[in-house]
């Protein structure tokens, strides 16, 4: 079965940055994009960027465009979300996703909080 | 962006009663390309719907959806306990892929 693996909970201070991690198994990595999404208290779901698993291109959301870097190591199935100068706004679960159109996997979430 | 709003934001229904969720786009979605998904507390969302009127694998057909254009419409014909959670609509007809605020749905 489809499954999605995320590292787990981080706590950062403003200006770090934060790596998340998200194992795939049960498909063909190569062949679903992954996106990351993001759940901050009280927000709406909020879509940060996808890569394609299979070339490695990318696409960001203009809102988070320079702050964050995805990537992904095929031979370990991994996508990577890193996300950087990070401050409270950005205290949220980060959830990876597999999905060519729609959205049709997601991993359980990383609860990214963000503190001095 | 296309914007996304959900409506109502809470239904106060009973097991068994029908669940109406309605989700409009600020700018139309061509090819349908709207999907449902249920949270529940703690959860990742789950996919319902997409495409607008296809249901995912596994989702029982008591779970229908319809719209095209602007308009969008989440039905559950009779809740289930277990259908008792929040519903997203999201548009992935183009960048960025925007998410609705979500409907609670509450006994």
């Amino acid at each position: 079965q489809v499954q999605l693996v995320q590292s787990g909970a981080e706590v950062k201070k403003p200006g770090a940055s934060v790596k998340v991690s998200c194992k795939a198994s049960g498909y063909t990595f190569s062949t679903y994009a992954i996106h990351w999404v993001r759940q901050a208290p009280g927000q709406r779901l909020e879509w940060m960027a996808w890569i394609n698993a299979g070339n490695g291109n990318t696409k960001y959301s203009q809102k988070f465009q320079g702050r964050v870097t995805i990537t992904r190591d095929t031979s370990a199935t991994t996508a990577y979300m890193e996300l950087n100068s990070l401050r409270s706004e950005d205290t949220a679960v980060y959830y990876c996703t597999r999905g060519n159109l729609p959205i049709d996997y997601w991993g359980q979430g990383t609860l990214v909080t963000v503190s001095s | 962006e296309i914007v996304l709003t959900q409506s109502p934001g809470t239904l106060s229904l009973s097991p068994g009663e029908r669940a109406t969720l309605s989700c409009r786009t600020s700018q139309s979605v061509s090819s349908s390309y709207l999907a449902w998904y249920q949270q529940k507390p703690g959860q990742a969302p789950r996919l319902l719907i997409y495409d607008a009127s296809s249901r995912a694998t596994g989702i029982p057909d008591r779970f229908s959806g319809s719209g095209s254009g602007t308009d969008f419409t989440l039905t559950i014909s009779r809740l289930e306990p277990e259908d008792f959670a929040v519903y997203f609509c999201q548009q992935y007809d183009e960048s960025p892929r925007t998410f609705g605020q979500g409907t609670k749905v509450e006994i």
